[in-house]
C-alpha cells in the first residue's frame, strides 16, 4: 500500500507561478522527504524535513511538515520551465531500517 | 563521478525467462535498494541491504532474488519472467540506513512479453 499520498495528482501552472503539492500519510514518520523525477530518469532528492521539524527552506523549495495532521506541503516558487517534473513524498514509517515508502506523486507541468 | 549505474537500461523478456539487473554505486555507500515504478502506483520496494552480507525483503519481493556481491555491487534477478514484472526498476544506495537520503539510478526499462 502507498504511504504516502500525493495531491493534487497532476498540476498546471505559467512561468513565474508559485506551485504547492501536498501529502498525506498514515503511521508514525521520522522524515518524511521529497524527491523530484524528471521523464525518464531516476528520483532526485530534494530535501528532508525530520519529525521535530515544522519547516524547512532549501533555495525556492519550502517544505511544511505537521505531523498532528499526518500531512507535508512542498512549495516551489517563482516556478520555471525547467521544474517540469514528477515530484514524490516519501516516508520511513518511522523505521530507521533504511525502508522509504512512496506516493503516487504529483506531475507538475509549467508552461513557458 | 557515475553514482549509481544499472546496467542493462532496456530489456525485453519472454515469459518463463531469466535475467539479472546490475547495479554498481561508487560513493561507499553501506545500503541499497531495489525499487520498481509502474504507472499511478509511484515507487515500491522490492529488497534492500541495509550493509554488505545483509538482504532483506520489502513491499513486492515475490518472483525476485537478490545479491550483495560487495559493498560496490548490487543485483537483482528474475528466475521466471512473468508479465506482471513488467515495470521500470530503480537501484539506489544511501550512506547508512538512518540516513535515508537515497540516491538513485536512471533505471531499466523491463518488458516481459
Amino acid at each position: 500500500s502507498q504511504q504516502g499520498e500525493e495531491d493534487p495528482q497532476a498540476l498546471s501552472i505559467q512561468e513565474g507561478e508559485n506551485a504547492t503539492m501536498n501529502c498525506s500519510y498514515k503511521t508514525s514518520i521520522n522524515n518524511l522527504q521529497w524527491y523530484r523525477q524528471n521523464s525518464g530518469r531516476g528520483l532526485v532528492h530534494l530535501i528532508l524535513i525530520r519529525s521535530n521539524e515544522r519547516e524547512k527552506h532549501s533555495g525556492r523549495l519550502r517544505v511544511t511538515l505537521d505531523t498532528s495532521k499526518k500531512s507535508s506541503s512542498l512549495l516551489i516558487t517563482a516556478s520555471r520551465a525547467a521544474d517540469t517534473a514528477s515530484y514524490f513524498c516519501a516516508t520511513d514509517r518511522g523505521s530507521t531500517l533504511g525502508r522509504l515508502y512512496f506516493g503516487r506523486g504529483t506531475q507538475l507541468t509549467v508552461w513557458p | 563521478n557515475a553514482g549509481v549505474t544499472q546496467t542493462p537500461k532496456f530489456q525485453v523478456l519472454k515469459t518463463g525467462q531469466s535475467m539479472t539487473l546490475q547495479c554498481a554505486q561508487d560513493m561507499n555507500h553501506n545500503s541499497m535498494y531495489w525499487y520498481r515504478q509502474d504507472p499511478g502506483m509511484g515507487l515500491r520496494l522490492i529488497y534492500y541491504s541495509a550493509s554488505e552480507g545483509t538482504t532483506d525483503k520489502g513491499e513486492v519481493p515475490n518472483g525476485y532474488n537478490v545479491s550483495r556481491l560487495n559493498k560496490r555491487e548490487f543485483s537483482l534477478r528474475l528466475e521466471s519472467a512473468a508479465p506482471s514484472q513488467t515495470s521500470v526498476y530503480f537501484c539506489a544506495s544511501s550512506p547508512r540506513t538512518d540516513t535515508q537520503k537515497l540516491f538513485f539510478g536512471s533505471g531499466t526499462q523491463l518488458s516481459v512479453l
